[in-house]
């Protein structure tokens, strides 16, 4: 079946130590994107792609990276800048230019040691 | 995109319709009306979507007014697995999703 697999489910980080977040679609989607989710609360952009190996800083972008060197992928690297990282992470895609809904994967819960 | 404003909570009885409002009064002409729904540590499932008619798919039914200022989802036949958090969205569907603003939502309750 068709969809977005993100890996892992759980996610265990020590200070000062980067982690990096998979996210992989199978949709033939040109655009993908992560948002973060904290209890209680809406989903926040970080980062968006429309088109291979380029992307584009969302709302909150600070501490975090990606890269999107293939059209299916679109891995979430969590650095040690990013102070506050205990979180929900989502990933989703879409096909641009139609009025079809965005794809969600079922989320990583990142959790500091 | 607009935003939409919706109900903290709302509860329903197990078996009867689920009325999930929304208010979208800054909506613009070429805005889609969309909603999704997130269970606890799951991703957002998308429901349904519509521009200015009534639309019906297997899971809900979405009545927009007249002005599209406001909409509502309809659970015909809630059930305890429709206990979610309610997202309505209001997005131009020719621009990306970096401007898909998702709110707080509205938390459904359905109680036997």
């Amino acid at each position: 079946d068709g969809g977005i697999t993100q890996s892992p489910k759980y996610l265990f980080r020590k200070e000062g130590q980067n982690v990096t977040l998979s996210c992989e679609q199978n949709l033939n989607h040109d655009a993908m994107y992560w948002y973060r989710q904290d209890p209680g609360q809406g989903l926040r952009l970080i980062y968006y792609s429309q088109i291979v190996n380029d992307f584009q800083k969302g709302d909150i972008a600070e501490g975090y990276s990606v890269s999107r060197e293939k059209k299916e992928s679109f891995p979430l690297t969590v650095t040690s800048a990013q102070k506050n990282p205990t979180a929900f992470y989502l990933c989703a895609s879409e096909r641009q230019g139609s009025n079809q809904p965005q794809h969600f994967g079922d989320g990583t819960r990142l959790s500091i040691l | 995109d607009a935003k939409t404003t919706q109900p903290t909570s709302m509860d329903c009885a197990e078996g009867r319709a689920a009325n999930l409002p929304c208010n979208h009064s800054t909506i613009s002409g070429n805005e889609y009306v969309y909603w999704y729904r997130q269970i606890h540590s799951q991703g957002p499932q998308y429901i349904i979507h519509g521009l200015k008619n009534n639309e019906t798919n297997e899971m809900a039914s979405l009545i927009i007014t007249e002005d599209r200022k406001s909409s509502t989802l309809i659970l015909p036949h809630a059930t305890l697995r429709d206990t979610a958090v309610y997202y309505c969205i209001v997005r131009v569907t020719n621009t990306g999703g970096f401007k898909t603003i998702f709110g707080a939502g509205t938390r459904l309750f359905v109680k036997a």
